[in-house]
């Protein structure tokens, strides 16, 4: 079972800034939060990842607790084309297991 | 920018018929795995797959399933014998090392499969 909890809904207006939360309280010391996107039925895509530190890279900024419990991506601009469900996944690295579980995630509506 | 791809897009079988779901991963990587996804439900992983064996697999991937790498740049999907129930969107993904132990998958576009 994903070991993530996510809102199921969120809103955000276009051109601002949309924060996604979720809780991984029972993340472990090395695993990892991932961030990926469904846009309608089109295969996941990936966002950002980060271990402990604040990540950013061109799609979104990662902000990680200090207890790493939880975690925010936030999109800066959020244009129309961000609608889609979000997914926050908590991971180990490869070697202690691969696959990637999906939760429900959180749908996000940008609106104009 | 490489990309998984797959193929074809749509596929619809009669029940009982032999599927398969091809992929192309991107050249580099070395772990490969099938997802599915029925239609208003979740995202389930099925099969992983490294160094030509499956490393791991769900319980939804039982005998009728089965995964091959023919020619070292293809990974394919087979269903034997299909059923309703296999209707869903097949995801496939590969992987790859972004640095240390960090890697990041990624996922092609999906083909739906049409049981009917």
């Amino acid at each position: 079972d994903a070991k993530t909890t996510q809102p199921t809904s969120m809103d955000c207006a276009e051109g601002r800034a949309a924060n996604l939360p979720c809780n991984h309280s029972t993340i472990s010391g090395n695993e990892y939060v991932y961030w990926y996107r469904q846009i309608h039925s089109q295969g996941p895509q990936y966002i950002i990842h980060g271990l402990k530190n604040n990540e950013t890279n061109e799609m979104a900024s990662l902000i990680i607790t200090e207890d790493r419990k939880s975690s925010t991506l936030i999109l800066p601009h959020a244009t129309l084309r961000d609608t889609a469900v979000y997914y926050c996944i908590v991971r180990a690295p490869y070697n202690q297991g691969g696959k990637l579980i999906f939760g429900q995630g959180t749908e996000l509506s940008v609106k104009p | 920018e490489p990309e998984v791809t797959q193929t074809p897009s749509h596929q619809v079988t009669q029940m009982g018929q032999e599927v398969i779901l091809r992929c192309v991963p991107i050249s580099n990587h070395l772990y490969f795995y099938w997802y599915r996804q029925i239609l208003g439900q979740k995202v389930e992983f099925l099969v992983s797959f490294y160094n030509n064996e499956i490393s791991e697999k769900s319980e939804i991937f039982d005998d009728q399933f089965s995964v091959e790498r023919p020619d070292g740049s293809n990974f394919t999907l087979k269903i034997r014998s299909t059923k309703l129930e296999d209707s869903a969107m097949y995801f496939c993904a590969s992987e790859g090392r972004v640095r240390g132990l960090v890697y990041e998958q990624y996922f092609g576009p999906g083909t739906r499969l049409t049981v009917t």
